[in-house]
C-alpha cells in the first residue's frame, strides 16, 4: 500500500516568489493535515481537513497562505509571496475518516528555502 | 491539551533496552498519550499510544503510571536504525483533538 505521497521534495526560491506544494494521501483516508516543520522544533498544525471542508485552519496565516483539497483527495499548499521565515520543511499527514484516535500517516515532507 | 516534558537526548548501546521518560504532570482523564518518532529527513511516524493500561505492540512498549501523570516509552532491543527524535504527546479524542508536538528527545544508538 502507499503512503503518504508529497511532492516536490525540495524547492528552492527567491522570496517574494510564490511556491506551491502538492499531497495525495493514503486512499480512502479522509481526514488530512499539513503541518509546517522549522529547523529543531516539532510539527506545527497548519490546517486539517475533514474530505473537502477546512475544519481547523486557525494556524494558517491567511494574509499569504491558502490550501485546498478540491474532491476530498488530493490537496494543495500555496504560499504567496513567499518570505525568508518561510523556510521550513512542509508536511501532509492524514488518517482514515471517523478514526477516534490521532494515529496518523505522515509523508517525507517538502524542504522550502527562500533565499 | 496537555503538554509534557521530555529530555532533550538520550544515548543507547545498541542491543540494550531504550527507556525514554516523558511528564504529562496536567493530562485530563480523557487524554491519550501517543508516541511518535521521527528518523531523519522523514515525517513522524506513530509508535504506540495509550489511555491508562500499559501497551505493547511490534515496535514497542509503554508503561504509564498509575497516576497517569508520566510515562516510559520502551524500546527493547534498540538498533542503529532506532536514531531518530522521539516524540511524547497527549492528546483528547473527537473532532477537537490534535496532536500538538514539542521538541521531543533525541536518542542516539550507538556500537
Amino acid at each position: 500500500e502507499a503512503g503518504v505521497v508529497q511532492s516536490p521534495r525540495y524547492k528552492i526560491i527567491e522570496k517574494k516568489q510564490p511556491v506551491a506544494f502538492w499531497c495525495n494521501p493514503i486512499s480512502g483516508h479522509n481526514t488530512l493535515y499539513w503541518y509546517r516543520q522549522n529547523l529543531g522544533q516539532g510539527p506545527e498544525l497548519l490546517i486539517r481537513y475533514e474530505n473537502e471542508e477546512a475544519v481547523d485552519d486557525s494556524q494558517l496565516p491567511k494574509d499569504r497562505f491558502s490550501a485546498e483539497r478540491l474532491k476530498g483527495v488530493d490537496s494543495t499548499l500555496k504560499i504567496q509571496p513567499a518570505e525568508l521565515g518561510d523556510s521550513a520543511v512542509y508536511l501532509c499527514a492524514s488518517k482514515p475518516g471517523g478514526s477516534t484516535n490521532e494515529k496518523l500517516f505522515f509523508g517525507s515532507g517538502t524542504q522550502l528555502s527562500v533565499l | 491539551d496537555a503538554k509534557t516534558t521530555q529530555p532533550p537526548s538520550m544515548d543507547c548501546a545498541e542491543g540494550r533496552a531504550a527507556n525514554l521518560p516523558c511528564n504529562h504532570s496536567t493530562i485530563s482523564g480523557n487524554e491519550y498519550v501517543y508516541w511518535y518518532r521521527q528518523i531523519h529527513s522523514q515525517g513522524p511516524q506513530y509508535i504506540i499510544h495509550g489511555l491508562k493500561n500499559n501497551e505493547t505492540n511490534e515496535m514497542a512498549s509503554l508503561i504509564i503510571t498509575e497516576d497517569r501523570k508520566s510515562s516510559t516509552l520502551i524500546l527493547p532491543h534498540a538498533t542503529l536504525r532506532d536514531t531518530a527524535v522521539y516524540y511524547c504527546i497527549v492528546s483528547g479524542t473527537g473532532t477537537a483533538s490534535k496532536l500538538t508536538f514539542g521538541t521531543g528527545t533525541r536518542l542516539q544508538v550507538t556500537l
